[in-house]
C-alpha cells in the first residue's frame, strides 16, 4: 500500500458546486499534513494545513480524520480559478511525502 | 516573500553530458530541496540537505549528486545525463528542520535528455 495516496481524478465539477477530495495515509505516526495546490506548469505552492481540529480559509475546508487516516478538502462555491491540481503532503519525523495530486477542472 | 530561483527553465542537454541544476533561496533557510516531477508518478525526492556541506539521499539519488557550499545555494548535478532522466526539476526550502514547516518551490527546470 502507497503511504499516501489519492484520487487522481480528474474531478469535473461545474462552475459554482461543491467539491470535496481525500487523501488516505497509511503511517499511524504521521505527524504533519498539508494541501498543496499545483498549477498547470507552475510550481506547487502551499494551500492549508490541516490541523486536528479542521480549519477553514474562505471557501476552503480541511478535515483531518486520524481514526481513519485520512485528510480531506472541501471547496465551496468554486471558481474557475481553482482548476489545478491538489497535491496532499504527509510528514512523518523528518520524511515528507507528496500523493500524486488530484486534479480538479471547474467548467463554465 | 521567500523567493527561490532556478538557474534555467527550460534545459536540453545530450546523452553522457554533466548537468548542473542551480538553486537559489533567498530568506536564509536551513533546508533545501531537490525532487524530480514526472507524469503518473508525482513529486519524488532525489537528495535533501538540512545544513551547508550536509546532504541526505532522498527516495531516488541513483545517478545524482548534490552541493550545498553555502546556505543559499543547493545543487543538482547529473554526472552522465540519460534519457530517463529527462523531467520537470523542483527545488524547494523551508525555514527549519520541523515537520510542520512549509515547503516553498523555485519555478522547475524542464530537463529534456537527448
Amino acid at each position: 500500500r502507497k503511504e499516501v495516496e489519492q484520487d487522481p481524478g480528474p474531478f469535473n465539477v461545474p462552475e459554482g458546486a461543491t467539491v470535496a477530495f481525500n487523501c488516505t495515509y497509511s503511517n499511524s505516526a504521521s505527524q504533519s499534513f498539508f494541501w498543496y495546490r499545483q498549477d498547470c506548469r507552475k510550481e506547487p505552492k502551499l494551500l492549508m494545513s490541516v490541523y486536528s481540529s479542521g480549519n477553514e480559509d474562505g471557501r476552503f475546508t480541511a478535515q483531518l480524520n486520524r481514526a481513519s487516516q485520512y485528510i480531506s478538502l472541501l471547496i465551496r462555491d468554486s471558481k474557475l480559478s481553482d482548476s489545478a491540481t491538489y497535491l496532499c503532503v504527509v510528514n512523518r519525523d523528518d520524511k515528507i511525502i507528496f500523493g500524486k495530486g488530484t486534479r480538479l477542472h471547474i467548467l463554465p | 516573500d521567500v523567493k527561490v530561483t532556478q538557474s534555467s527553465r527550460y534545459l536540453v542537454k545530450r546523452t553522457g553530458e554533466k548537468v548542473f541544476l542551480e538553486c537559489v533561496q533567498d530568506m536564509d533557510h536551513e533546508n533545501m530541496f531537490w525532487y524530480r516531477q514526472d507524469p503518473g508518478l508525482g513529486l519524488r525526492l532525489i537528495y535533501f540537505s538540512y545544513d551547508v556541506k550536509m546532504k541526505e539521499k532522498g527516495d531516488i539519488p541513483e545517478g545524482y549528486s548534490v552541493s550545498r557550499e553555502k546556505k543559499e545555494r543547493f545543487s543538482l548535478i547529473l554526472e552522465s545525463a540519460s534519457t530517463n532522466q529527462t523531467s520537470m526539476y523542483l527545488c524547494a526550502s523551508s525555514l527549519d528542520r520541523v515537520v510542520t514547516d512549509t515547503q516553498y518551490f523555485g519555478p522547475g527546470t524542464r530537463l529534456t535528455v537527448l
